[in-house]
């Protein structure tokens, strides 16, 4: 069975520090795709970066970075820098092979005090 | 494009009524989901279909029903709502033919079932 675990619950940081948020997954495909989607207080899901299993490279855009490693199934999140705009929860997600189905973890709330 | 689109918003229900959640999307995708969101517990799989006529169940059916008659529209029924269905329910879709695609998700519905 496929399994997404956000271990941290809530986070509070204050402005302009760095943040990571985990992600550990567990799969038993060789072939899959790990995303994470922002969830900011008015409640819409943002798409915010995908990865497949194939690809380790870490991902940076802007304040954002993605760490994927496979050794430890974790697939984190750094926010560089963060603002209040940043406050939100944020869920990581795992599909399988099949394509058909996708499994959320429990999502981390990030509170960004001014 | 509307992407996808969610109707009603709000619903308050009483134990017992039924209703229909409507979604809709635009971008002709062949994939549809309907999630629900508790605290605490990320998105849950109801029901989700793979194409016009289709429909499988997730990871909580119960007290659910889902019909796709037109590729663009994925209904969510509840028959007899209970207290344990007061949840914000999210639609998905997601285009087929990679499995590297992300979700695309509503605004969701938040009902209520005193």
């Amino acid at each position: 069975a496929q399994k997404v675990t956000q271990a941290q619950t809530e986070i509070s940081v204050v402005e302009k520090e760095d943040v990571t948020l985990d992600c550990v997954y567990e799969t038993r495909d060789t072939t899959y795709y790990l995303f994470w989607y922002k969830q900011p207080p008015s409640g819409e899901l943002v798409f915010l970066i995908r990865r497949n299993s194939f690809d380790e490279q870490n991902e940076i855009s802007g304040r954002y970075s993605w760490n994927f490693q496979k050794s430890t199934s974790s697939f984190n999140f750094t926010i560089t820098a963060s603002q209040v705009v940043d406050s939100a929860v944020y869920f990581c997600a795992l599909r399988d092979n099949y394509g058909q189905n996708f499994v959320f973890g429990p999502g981390t709330r990030l509170s960004v005090l001014p | 494009n509307a992407g996808v689109t969610q109707t009603p918003k709000f619903r308050v229900l009483k134990t017992g009524q039924s209703m229909t959640l409507l979604c809709a999307q635009d971008m002709n995708h062949e994939y549809m989901y309907w999630y629900r969101q508790d605290p605490g517990m990320g998105l849950r799989l109801i029901h989700y279909s793979v194409g016009e006529g289709t429909t499988a169940k997730g990871e909580v059916p119960d007290g659910y029903n889902v019909s796709r008659l037109k590729k663009q529209n994925f209904l969510l029924g509840l028959e007899s709502a209970a207290p344990s269905q007061t949840s914000v329910y999210f639609c998905a879709s997601l285009q087929g033919g990679t499995l590297y695609n992300e979700q695309f998700f509503g605004p969701g519905t938040r009902l209520t079932v005193l």
